[in-house]
Order: C-alpha cells, then structure tokens, then sequence
C-alpha cells in the first residue's frame, strides 16, 4: 500500500514562531487532508489540497502532486496550535480508496 | 462542529464483552468511515460504508463488524473485547466526488473505549 511520511516527529517552537511540516507519500494521491488533532483528542480539518495552494489565516498549504510531496505552513505560532498535524491521503490506483495517515508531527508552541 | 456525531462518548468495558458504537453523518453525506486511533498503531483505517453498501476495507479485525442503515447512520461493532482494542474509535463522513472518489473527510468526536 501506499507509503505516507512525515516530518519533523516533533517540533518544539516558541509562540510567534514560523513553520513547515512535511508529508511525503510514496504514490499518486487523489485525495490528500491534513489535520490538527487537539489535546482533546478532536481531529480538526485544516486543508482539502490534492494539488496546488490554500490559505487560511496564519496556516497555508502547498501539494506538489507529480513530486509527491505536501508542506503545511504555521505562521506567527500560537499554544493554540499545540497538537498532532496529520497528512491523509487516497491512493489514485484502485477505484476506492483506503485512506492512509501519516504518523503525525507532534508541535508543543510554549510562551 | 463538523456536523458528525458519534455516541458514546466514552465506554468502559471488560474483556470478552461486545460493544456498539454509533455514527451519524452529516447531512447529505452518503459516505461512513470508521477509523481505530491506538498507541502503538496510530491512525487505521477499518472500513468505509457508502449508502448502505460496503465499499472499502481496511485493517479490520474479524471480531468487528459494520452496517450502515437505511438512514445512513452506522454502527460498528466490537466483540470479544480484549485489552489491546482499547483505543479511540473515529467516525468520519464524505460527499462522493466522481467514480468512486471521495470529497474531503469530516470526523466525529470519536468514543474512547476502555477494556478492562
């Protein structure tokens, strides 16, 4: 099955901070999400992004499909944003997909 | 609020019990995934429903089993408990886009289940 890989594990960033999290998946996606998982547990949509670029507020997201690769963006960080950012994709090959996840990026923002 | 609910939102349980956990999609969704959030494994994928029918299977325990209802909300059920399914159980809806691809996901809350 496909492979989905991101980084950095963990992130340590200082309120106000910038950064960018990494996915990288091993085939052809025509489905990929990243979400923010909060310290309660909820899964929180940040960006639908098969291919190109979206914003929204301080976060933004760029996929590059044909080089298999996804970046999400965290501008002027908050303690807010602390939790586990996950990259899902779908598989193109095989009509119905089997939606992978990544392992997570664990960001702890301290003040 | 993503418009997805799942209840309980807790269960606590013994081994060798059997449980039920409910979905209900948001409105218009034709779509139910469920997905097993434990430690060691991360985030799993376990089966997709669309309108009544299955249509995808993931790493699925035979001891579980799913079904969605005319009404489009779902069940998934877990017998013969033991320790390590004790995990946070998802819950997420989609529109369907176009042969057989699917929109964008939304979660539930999911319901924490403890097996004692």
């Amino acid at each position: 099955g496909i492979q989905v890989e991101q980084s950095p594990p963990d992130l340590i960033l200082q309120e106000g901070a910038n950064s960018t999290l990494r996915c990288n998946f091993s085939d052809s996606v025509n489905n990929l999400q990243w979400f923010h998982q909060n310290p309660w547990g909820q899964l929180i949509n940040l960006f639908y992004i098969p291919s190109g670029t979206k914003q929204n507020g301080r976060l933004s997201a760029t996929t590059v499909a044909t080089e298999r690769y996804s970046l999400l963006y965290i501008s002027s960080s908050q303690t807010t944003d602390s939790g586990v950012y996950f990259c899902a994709v779908s598989p193109t090959s095989g009509g119905y997909q089997k939606v992978t996840f990544g392992i997570g990026t664990k960001l702890q923002v301290i003040p | 609020d993503s418009g997805v609910t799942q209840t309980p939102k807790h269960l606590i349980t013994a081994t060798g019990q059997r449980v039920t956990l409910r979905c209900s999609p948001r409105s218009g969704d034709l779509s139910v995934y469920w997905y097993q959030q434990s430690l060691d494994q991360g985030l799993q994928f376990l089966i997709q429903y669309y309108n009544g029918e299955e249509r995808a299977k993931g790493n699925i325990l035979e001891r579980f089993s799913a079904q969605q209802f005319p009404d489009l909300h779902s069940e998934l059920n877990l017998s013969s408990l033991e320790l390590g399914d004790s995990a946070l159980y998802f819950c997420a809806s989609s529109t369907p886009r176009f042969r057989g691809h699917d929109n964008e996901q939304f979660f539930g809350p999911g319901t924490r289940l403890t097996v004692l």
